[in-house]
């Protein structure tokens, strides 16, 4: 089945810890995105990669990192500088420059210890 | 700028009568709309798409919208609404060339029996 996977389901963070979320797809997808939802905000951009090796920054980059070394492979880290990191974060993807159909993953729940 | 606002950020309806979610929109050319469901703890489904061709636009499990330049509205409608339609729906407008979507901050639907 192609799709979108996540992982882990759930994650926890210390302070001053950075956590890596995983992302990855196997629908032959050129564009990946991240996002974090909030309750009551909708969902906010936070990188996107259109293709490998080459990422932008979204609505709300700061205290996030990316990379994008696989065109199947999209991970986002959460760094010590995010001071409100506690969130659910969403995964997508879509083909090149078709953003308005992105196919999203089934997220990963963040929480602060 | 694009953006869109959704009316409601609660809507209440019983098994069987009509759904009806406000989203309004502005953006200084002819937009690209859509309409995502995102079941609890889930990521998120399209449901439907406007992208200039015809202005009522039907989407999956009975859902449709109709997108009105006048009143700059994109209004999602079911006639009649099932249990499993408990989710929360966001309506989306496209950021332009960039291809990349701005979200409404949702409204949840709850059906009661």
């Amino acid at each position: 089945d192609g799709g979108i996977t996540q992982s882990p389901k759930y994650l926890f963070r210390k302070e001053g810890q950075n956590v890596t979320l995983s992302c990855e797809q196997n629908l032959n997808h050129d564009a990946m995105y991240w996002y974090r939802q909030d309750p009551g905000q909708g969902l906010r951009l936070i990188y996107y990669s259109q293709i490998v090796n080459d990422f932008q920054k979204g609505d709300i980059a700061e205290g996030y990192s990316v990379s994008r070394e696989k065109k199947e492979s999209f991970p986002l880290t959460v760094t010590s500088a995010q001071k409100n990191p506690t969130a659910f974060y969403l995964c997508a993807s879509s083909i090149y420059r078709r953003a308005e159909t992105q196919y999203f993953g089934p997220g990963t729940r963040l929480l602060v210890l | 700028a694009q953006s869109v606002t959704q009316l409601d950020s609660h809507v209440s309806v019983s098994e069987g009568t009509p759904v009806l979610l406000r989203c309004n929109y502005s953006s200084s050319y002819s937009p690209s709309l859509f309409w995502y469901v995102q079941h609890p703890n889930k990521g998120l489904q399209l449901l439907l798409k406007y992208t200039s061709a015809a202005t009522l636009v039907k989407g999956i499990n009975g859902f449709e919208a109709e997108f009105k330049k006048s009143e700059t509205s994109f209004h999602l409608t079911k006639p009649s609404a099932h249990m499993s339609d408990a989710a929360e729906y966001f309506c989306v407008v496209s950021r332009g060339s960039q291809g990349n979507l701005i979200f409404g901050k949702g409204t949840k639907l709850s059906v009661k029996p």
